[in-house]
């Protein structure tokens, strides 16, 4: 099966310091990833798409300027945390589906985030 | 935004028996999918079915869907210990293009 893998895995910053989160679509092209939040004990939420070569769409309540997304190639996407604080700790998750893999979305394992 | 509900929020049973999950949406979908989430951990796509299937197997899986009520079951049959996790539904909507939206999932808990 298809393998996205997310980078890092864990990470623990300082309250104001800005974190950036790797997703990559490990054996196959991804025009299109997305990334979604997991507070505890809750859903999924999803956060926005990021499009390869143009500007994510956002979900409404997210603020793109906290959230900044880059998908400057086929096969990566980064999702970078501006200025994080207490309440942004959470469970980050991206996805991606094949081309023309209809609409199965492989996940990656998650970026567990705590911000102290 | 969320699209639907599971029930039960949890469900703790004993090996070998029997596991039904419901998800209930709100919007036209074009497909419903389950995924399993064990804890703290990515998740992994168990089916996908249709809006004009009704019914779909995999395995030990069977799933149902009804789109004039909205709803869909997962059925898990003759449950491990190894299938204790947390389950989604997920559909997609041609509001949201091929983004998931989850509902708020069942913790299932099998114990041996």
């Amino acid at each position: 099966g298809a393998v996205v893998s997310q980078h890092p895995s864990r990470v623990i910053c300082k309250s104001g310091t800005s974190v950036k989160i790797e997703c990559r679509s490990l054996d196959f092209q991804a025009t299109t990833m997305f990334w979604y939040r997991q507070f505890p004990k809750q859903s999924l939420m999803l956060m926005a798409t990021s499009n390869e070569g143009s500007k994510a769409t956002y979900e409404q309540g997210v603020e793109k300027d906290k959230f900044l997304i880059n998908h400057a190639s086929l096969t990566l996407s980064t999702l970078t945390v501006t200025s994080a604080h207490p309440e942004d700790s959470s469970f980050y998750i991206c996805s991606a589906s094949r081309p023309s893999g209809g609409d199965t979305q492989y996940f990656g394992p998650g970026t567990r985030l705590t911000v102290l | 935004s969320q699209q639907g509900e599971e029930d039960p929020q949890a469900l703790s049973i004993q090996e070998g028996e029997n596991a039904t999950m419901n998800c209930s949406y709100k919007t036209s979908i074009n497909n419903l999918q389950w995924y399993r989430q064990n804890s703290g951990r990515g998740l992994v796509h168990l089916i996908l079915i249709r809006s004009n299937e009704r019914e779909k197997h995999s395995g030990r899986l069977r799933v149902t869907l009804d789109t004039s009520k909205k709803s869909s079951s997962l059925l898990i049959t003759a449950s491990r210990a190894a299938d204790t996790a947390s389950y989604f539904c997920a559909t997609v909507t041609n509001r949201a293009g091929t983004a998931l939206i989850f509902g708020k999932g069942t913790t299932l808990s099998v114990s041996s």
